[in-house]
């Protein structure tokens, strides 16, 4: 069975500032891919950034980047120069590479301070 | 943004009811998804669909029963609602079946179960 875990409940960081958070998770597959989803107070659930577990080059998507660690099970996000509407609840998540199935963490709050 | 809605968006309801859900989607993609998001338990998986009648079981399935009769459609149901499934119900669709693609997410549904 595949677990994502979380292990910062709440995050805060100061506007313009860099954050970084943190996920790991354990599977015995080869083949997989890991997410980072956001969920702002309004609910919806919005794909910040994604990672085939194949490829050794971290991704990048403007401000967001990860850590991609795939020896150490390790698939941090980071996010630089923070904004206010960076605050929200932040999901690590893994996908198997067949069936489609998603496993969620726990979640991280990060709030955006002025 | 993708084509899915959930209807309704809130109920409240009485236990020993049954509750339907329902999530609609636009974009024909094959697979859907029925998560409930709860507070330390992040997303978790209820059931999902990969086909027009073809259902499977996720990990907090007991309580839950799907349909999905036509592409656009997937329906939930809780044929005796409790108060442990008082939540958040998020439906999800994907495309990619041997590459795993981003799952769109539904803006979800607020189930009180009195």
């Amino acid at each position: 069975a595949q677990t994502v875990t979380q292990s910062q409940p709440e995050m805060s960081v100061q506007e313009a500032e860099t954050v970084t958070l943190s996920c790991t998770y354990d599977t015995s597959e080869s083949n997989y891919y890991l997410f980072w989803y956001k969920q702002p107070p309004s609910r919806q659930m919005i794909l910040v950034i994604r990672q085939e577990a194949y490829k050794q080059q971290n991704a990048t998507e403007n401000r967001f980047s990860v850590n991609f660690q795939k020896a150490a099970k390790s698939f941090s996000l980071k996010i630089s120069d923070s904004q206010l509407g960076d605050t929200a609840m932040y999901f690590c998540a893994f996908g198997r590479g067949t069936g489609n199935q998603f496993y969620f963490g726990t979640g991280t709050s990060l709030t955006v301070i002025p | 943004d993708a084509g899915i809605t959930q209807s309704p968006r809130h109920k409240v309801t009485e236990t020993g009811t049954p509750v339907t859900l329902r999530c609609h989607q636009t974009e024909n993609h094959r697979y859907m998804y029925w998560y409930r998001q709860d507070p330390g338990h992040g997303l978790r998986l209820i059931h999902y669909s990969y086909g027009v009648k073809d259902t499977d079981k996720g990990e907090v399935s007991d309580g839950y029963s799907v349909s999905r009769s036509k592409t656009e459609d997937f329906l939930l149901t809780l044929e005796s609602a409790t108060s442990s499934q008082t939540s958040v119900y998020f439906c999800a669709i994907s495309e990619s079946k041997r590459l795993v693609g981003e799952q769109f997410f539904g803006p979800g549904t607020r189930l009180t179960v009195l």
